[in-house]
């Protein structure tokens, strides 16, 4: 079974410039996240989908951060323009409603330098 | 205000010895715990869980202990591997999501 899938793995752009990542779940899987983690630091959620609604976006920085995760499936995290404080890795999971352990599956992530 | 605490940011120990990483919380309405391990340039990937109703779960050389009183978890790895080297995270589950902490630097030398 194919594990969680991000791209690109890694992005270097020059401050306000825009930048997106792409991430396919688990297959079956209806819930989705993605995370943000800085250096030194452990991943602190962005976003949560259940299917396509958003259902947990209170920590997502609207102003310059959007998502989108069109038909429940693959979702695509956005910022525009980036800032130097958003250099971090951006994890992408997913998890399935049926398992009540609080086990999410996570992609590689995603590391985007802002120069 | 961070939930979940890692307050020891790295541990070594050597080969054959028990590694215990801590892991202390403050919200009394989580219902799961689980550790993750992470190799560089990997995402996490998990390990371990245990539910709030139990004091102690155990898979092979892993076992998580819970004390709900003092909201302080551990993972017990005996006996540890060089493989074991890596970051591993305690998370806590609320509302339909993980709050991670900070992450502790495991190295075990042979």
């Amino acid at each position: 079974e194919a594990g969680v899938v991000q791209s690109p793995r890694y992005k270097i752009i020059e401050k306000k410039q825009p930048v997106a990542f792409w991430c396919n779940p688990i297959s079956g899987h209806n819930t989705l996240y993605w995370y943000l983690q800085n250096l030194g630091q452990g991943p602190e959620l962005l976003i949560r989908y259940e299917n396509e609604e958003a259902v947990d976006d209170s920590q997502l920085p609207k102003d310059r951060f959007s998502a989108e995760r069109l038909k429940g499936v693959d979702s695509t995290l956005k910022i525009q323009p980036a800032e130097l404080g958003d250099s971090a890795v951006y994890l992408c999971a997913s998890s399935s409603s049926g398992v009540n352990t609080g086990e999410l599956f996570f992609g590689e992530g995603s590391r985007l330098t802002v120069l | 205000d961070q939930q979940v605490k890692q307050n020891s940011p790295s541990l070594s120990v050597q080969e054959g010895r028990i590694s215990i990483l801590n892991c202390d919380y403050t919200n009394s309405m989580f219902d799961y715990f689980l550790w993750y391990k992470k190799y560089p340039a990997e995402g996490p990937t998990f390990l371990i869980s245990i539910s709030s109703i139990k004091d102690k779960n155990e898979d092979g050389r892993f076992t998580v202990f819970l004390n709900k009183s003092a909201k302080h978890l551990s993972l017990h790895i005996v006996p540890s591997q060089p493989g074991d080297s890596a970051v591993y995270f305690c998370a806590a589950r609320g509302f339909q999501k993980l709050v991670f902490g900070t992450g502790t630097r495991l190295l075990v030398s042979p």
